[in-house]
């Protein structure tokens, strides 16, 4: 079956532009998680839906990461004013259960603000 | 907090060798373990988990055991291939709420023929 999709798969954005990144998770799975990973790093933790609620979402690093999943399956991360410092690859996991202990990842969105 | 550390690379091996990447993880919660493999191009994927103390995760000739009393689980294989070549990564989940991956810097392995 499809396996979690993400687009754009690569975006540039000037220094101050708001961009926004699409996931598709696996049909069904009710987990979705996004993770951030710079360069040379291993992925971390930004924010988790169940469902439609977004019930953590304390490794957001500013009130300029927002992320929604209003119908509970396609999310979106949206980032305000983008900063050079919020380069890096944007990684959308989904699970099939709540509090998913196991996640697929999709392929990630490569940011870059020049 | 949660937290992993794994062996900093690059590693670069020879065809058939043994491979062992050390993983160690904060003793915290009950969470499960995990190794992701990231191939060049492509995005995560998982490699091996164990849930829980003396369980032993295994796929494609890759095993990791859950060492409770040393807070580790050391990626293994005992003969590469040049297909191994890749990045890997160690992860725990935060062993209840969200269960989110706390992952360690990504050892990247060159194997050469």
């Amino acid at each position: 079956g499809a396996g979690v999709s993400q687009s754009p798969r690569y975006k540039v954005a000037k220094r101050g532009q708001d961009v926004a990144l699409r996931c598709d998770p696996i049909s069904g799975h009710v987990s979705l998680f996004w993770y951030q990973q710079a360069l040379g790093q291993g992925p971390e933790f930004l924010t988790y839906f169940q469902n439609e609620a977004q019930l953590d979402k304390s490794g957001l690093p500013s009130d300029r990461f927002f992320a929604e999943r209003p119908e509970g399956s396609v999310s979106t991360l949206k980032i305000q004013r983008t900063q050079q410092e919020d380069s890096a690859v944007y990684l959308c996991a989904s699970s099939v259960l709540a509090g998913g202990r196991e996640q697929y990842f999709g392929p990630g969105t490569r940011l870059t603000v020049t | 907090g949660n937290s992993v550390t794994q062996m900093e690379g690059p590693v670069t091996l020879s065809e058939e060798a043994f491979l062992t990447i050390n993983c160690t993880y904060t003793a915290t919660g009950y969470p499960s373990l995990f190794w992701y493999v990231q191939y060049p191009g492509e995005g995560l994927q998982l490699l091996l988990k164990a849930t829980k103390a003396d369980d032993k995760g295994s796929n494609k000739g890759f095993e990791a055991t859950y060492r409770k009393e040393t807070t580790s689980f050391h990626l293994e294989k005992g003969s590469v291939q040049v297909s191994d070549s890749a990045v890997y990564f160690c992860a725990r989940d935060s062993g209840a709420g969200s269960y989110q991956l706390t992952f360690g810097k990504g050892t990247k392995l060159s194997v050469i023929p």
